[in-house]
């Protein structure tokens, strides 16, 4: 595809059920990073991931998130146990790399964003 | 830690003028990077314009251009010749070269025709 794609577009469960929340990248892209956004509100770093990897995990708001990437492409963010503040757009984004070979930072590109609404 | 401050919830401006939006940040890093950020009402991102903070020259995209002032932790986006299709609203946002990013919490800027 051309652009970065999320699944679901929205998704609405019941407080306590788990979730997962999908996110490939542009094909290439080695470096792919998850955002929150509450209602209104500007965007929360998540997790960034290098390859499979994922460096710092300390944006994760509690042990209920977790994510995971493998074979350097898809990536998904489980959230375990849902609460009602975790109601928000789950966005994620990929860039080729986090910096370009003469330090500049790479541009990142955002899929749509996955609405996820708990009841 | 890094604070990234938008201190202009709302702004309009009339169409073919030129509006400034304001962003402050706050950090002890010394290698950073700033982003302007464009949010439609269709949810999609779009990177409006960078900076890296070791560059004294600020940024220009077409209409678009930055004020960058390191010593006060400053980074205004001015938007020229302003146009319909420039209603969303802007995210100013913060990079370490970790890969970890801060975000504002956004001005709604409407174009008036």
């Amino acid at each position: 595809g051309a652009g970065v794609s999320q699944s679901p577009s929205n998704k609405v469960t019941e407080k306590g059920k788990d979730v997962e929340l999908r996110c490939d990248p542009i094909s290439g892209h080695t470096a792919l990073y998850w955002y929150r956004q509450s209602l209104g509100q500007g965007l929360e770093f998540l997790i960034y991931f290098q390859g499979n990897s994922a460096p710092d995990k300390s944006g994760l708001p509690s042990d209920r998130f977790s994510a995971e990437r493998t074979g350097g492409s898809v990536s998904t963010l489980t959230i375990q146990r849902t609460q009602q503040e975790d109601s928000a757009v789950y966005l994620c984004a990929s860039s080729l790399a986090l910096l370009l070979a003469g330090g500049q930072y790479n541009e990142q590109f955002f899929g749509p964003g996955t609405r996820l609404t708990v009841l | 830690a890094q604070t990234v401050t938008q201190s202009q919830p709302e702004m309009s401006v009339q169409e073919a003028e030129t509006v400034t939006l304001s962003c402050t940040y706050d950090t002890s890093e010394n290698n950073y990077y700033l982003f302007w950020y464009k949010q439609p009402p269709s949810r999609q991102m779009i990177l409006v314009i960078r900076q890296e903070a070791y560059k004294q020259q600020n940024a220009t995209e077409n209409r678009f251009s930055v004020n960058f002032q390191k010593a006060a932790k400053s980074f205004s986006l001015k938007i020229s010749d302003s146009q319909l299709g420039d209603t969303a609203m802007y995210f100013c946002a913060f990079y370490t070269n970790a890969g970890k990013s801060t975000f504002g919490d956004g001005t709604t800027l409407t174009v008036k025709p």
